[in-house]
């Protein structure tokens, strides 16, 4: 089955910098890649995600990067502001309507 | 908007007793919906997948005696937690699909903390 490594399990970072998570998966079939955003006692959310058919894809200070021959996606915030301090979780699919598998979650802190 | 809702949000219960924790989609109809559960500083780990109308099918090492799921209509699935022991105490997640639009994105509700004295 599909497993998902994520790394760093926490990042700090100052105001203003950029912060990047990275993640890899090892089925070869997953072709979606969420990004998930989780606050203290709250479901995720989810920011920005993309598809085996796409390279990049951005969204104002989020971008996610997909690399398909490496098997790993990468998730770049810029500016950062001490509001996306949070769990980041990323997660694949292999199919539509099908469960997702998730890394392991990035714990964000960013200070001012 | 694809809001998923949750009942309760937390949930005290006493050893030995059942607990029933409701899912439903408020403004679209969920093909599939999904349950998880997440133990402190951990990451969600998939319980079982229920499609309206048939029978949920559980990850391994999930008891299906214990964990009930229900998925009743298209826009309500209820996990019941059965003879709930302290271990059990987590935090459950649960999604919901659409089957149409993104097919693949999941629409997660906001959580039930289940605590068991």
């Amino acid at each position: 089955g599909e497993n998902v490594e994520q790394h760093p399990s926490t990042l700090s970072v100052q105001e203003g910098d950029s912060a990047v998570i990275k993640c890899t998966y090892s089925d070869s079939a997953s072709n979606y890649f969420p990004w998930y955003k989780q606050e203290l006692g709250k479901g995720p959310q989810l920011i920005i995600d993309i598809r085996s058919n796409v390279g990049e894809k951005k969204d104002q200070r989020i971008a996610v990067t997909l690399n398909k021959t490496a098997k790993h996606f990468s998730l770049h915030i810029t500016e950062t502001q001490p509001e996306d301090s949070a769990v980041y979780f990323c997660a694949a699919s292999s199919q539509a309507g099908t469960a997702l598998i998730f890394g392991k979650g990035t714990t964000l802190s960013v200070s001012s | 908007g694809a809001v998923v809702s949750q009942h309760p949000s937390r949930v005290i219960c006493k050893s030995g007793t059942s607990v029933k924790i409701e899912c439903r989609s408020l403004d679209f109809q969920a093909t599939t919906m999904f349950w998880y559960r997440q133990f402190p500083k951990q990451s969600l780990m998939l319980m079982a997948t229920s499609n309206e109308g048939s029978k949920a099918t559980y990850e391994q090492g999930v008891e299906k005696d214990k964990f009930l799921i229900n998925h009743a209509s298209l826009t309500l699935s209820t996990l019941t937690v059965t003879s709930a022991h302290p271990e059990d105490s987590s935090f459950y997640i649960c999604s919901a699909s659409k089957g149409q639009g993104n097919p693949y994105e999941q629409y997660f509700g906001p959580g039930t903390r289940l605590t068991v004295t």
